[in-house]
Order: structure tokens, then sequence, then C-alpha cells
């Protein structure tokens, strides 16, 4: 089963900025996925990261406001620009063997 | 498209209660089935899955049914235990098209809280 690295695990930063988020895979996966997860909400998929392609973004999230990097296939990065109150959530990533998800340990934002 | 139903919480049981979480599902093609637990402040992990009808997926007493009949994978646990208290998702994996897979489907998630 594959072993997902997220950093930084929490951060609060003002309105206005941007974070970026750090996934690291322990073997080389086609496809990683970032999810977003609203408090006391479900997961919900912003994009699908191939290596070497531009990120496929799912319907209401967009490139300038979360740009993926997939510089290689067992690393992807997921940017929240000019955030604000609302992009407060947990961000997490995954990665697919077969039909199995797994998941980082997920990054706490809050936007103050 | 695809979609999951999972029964509202919070539940609130007392320990050595016996624990029924609800999910039904709705799917074009022949899905594998899966139960996510995360527990506070954590991120998703495995608790069990079903790969095809009248699988049964079992880990650390819990125990999931793929009734294909009635498009359920329902949760249970004969005994809870403090240390179970956390947020339970139901989701499906569906083969694409093109022979990839497409994007896991969660449901809203069931928040068990048990009392000593």
């Amino acid at each position: 089963s594959a072993v997902i690295s997220q950093k930084p695990s929490r951060d609060i930063c003002q309105r206005g900025t941007s974070l970026t988020i750090q996934c690291q895979v322990d073997s080389q996966v086609t496809m990683m996925f970032w999810y977003r997860q609203q408090p006391g909400q479900s997961l919900t998929l912003i994009a699908t990261a191939n290596q070497g392609s531009e990120a496929t973004y799912e319907s209401g999230f967009v490139i300038d406001k979360f740009p993926i990097s997939r510089p290689n296939l067992t690393f992807s990065t997921l940017t929240v620009s000019n955030m604000s109150p609302e992009d407060s959530s947990i961000y997490l990533c995954s990665v697919r063997e077969w039909t199995e998800a797994f998941f980082g340990q997920g990054t706490r934002l809050t936007v103050v | 498209g695809n979609s999951v139903t999972q029964m509202e919480g919070p539940v609130t049981l007392s320990e050595e209660a016996f624990l029924t979480i609800n999910c039904t599902y709705t799917a074009t093609g022949y899905p594998s089935l899966f139960w996510y637990v995360q527990y506070p402040g954590e991120g998703l992990q495995l608790l069990l899955k079903a790969t095809k009808a009248d699988d049964k997926g079992s880990n650390k007493g819990f125990e999931a049914t793929y009734r294909k009949e009635t498009t359920s994978f329902h949760l249970e646990k004969g005994s809870v235990q403090v240390s179970d208290s956390a947020v339970y998702f139901c989701a499906l994996s569906d083969q694409g098209d093109s022979g990839g897979y497409q994007k896991v489907t969660f449901g809203t998630g069931t928040k068990l809280q048990v009392i000593p």
C-alpha cells in the first residue's frame, strides 16, 4: 500500500496570501488526486494531476485559484491562491492502487 | 452518475452497543465499495472494502456486505468501543469506459461518538 506524506499538516494564513501544500508518495503513481474537505462535510475532488500534463479540474475549481504542479511520478503540489476565510478546509492528497484510494494525513488550513 | 447516500449523524452509542451505519449507492457499472474512517485530526484510512456482489469486507470487528440487489453496503460492528469514535465514510470506485478508473465517490460521512 502507498504511503503518502503531506505537509504542512496545518497552517493559519492571512487572507489574500497563498499556501503551497506538498504531497510525496513512496512509490511511482500515474495519477494523484487533490481533495478538499470543508468543515463537517465530505470530500470534494478538486483536480487530478498527471505527470507531464496539466491537471484536470472538477467543476467549480479553476487553475488560477488552485494551481497544481506534478514534476515527477512521486510528488505534487497544490497551491491555494489569494485565500479567503471560505478556503478554510482540510486539503487531502490521494493516490490510487487498483480500485483502492490512499490518503495523506491532510493539511488543515485556517484563513483569518 | 455515481452517488453514495449514507445515514446522517451524529450517532451516539454507549460502549459495547451494536452499530449499524447505512449506506446505499447508485452506479452505472460494477463498483468496488469501501468504508473509510477518519479519526479526529487525521486523514482518511481504509477500514474495509468489497469488490464484487456478496463479498464481505471485515476489519477491526467491523463488517459490511456488498448487496447488489439492494445496492447497499451497511457498516456493522457488534460491540463498539470508545476508540471507535470517528467519522465514517462510505465510498465507491467504478472502472471507467477506457479501462482506467474514475474518481472515488464519497458519501457525506457519519460521525460516531461512543461514550463510556
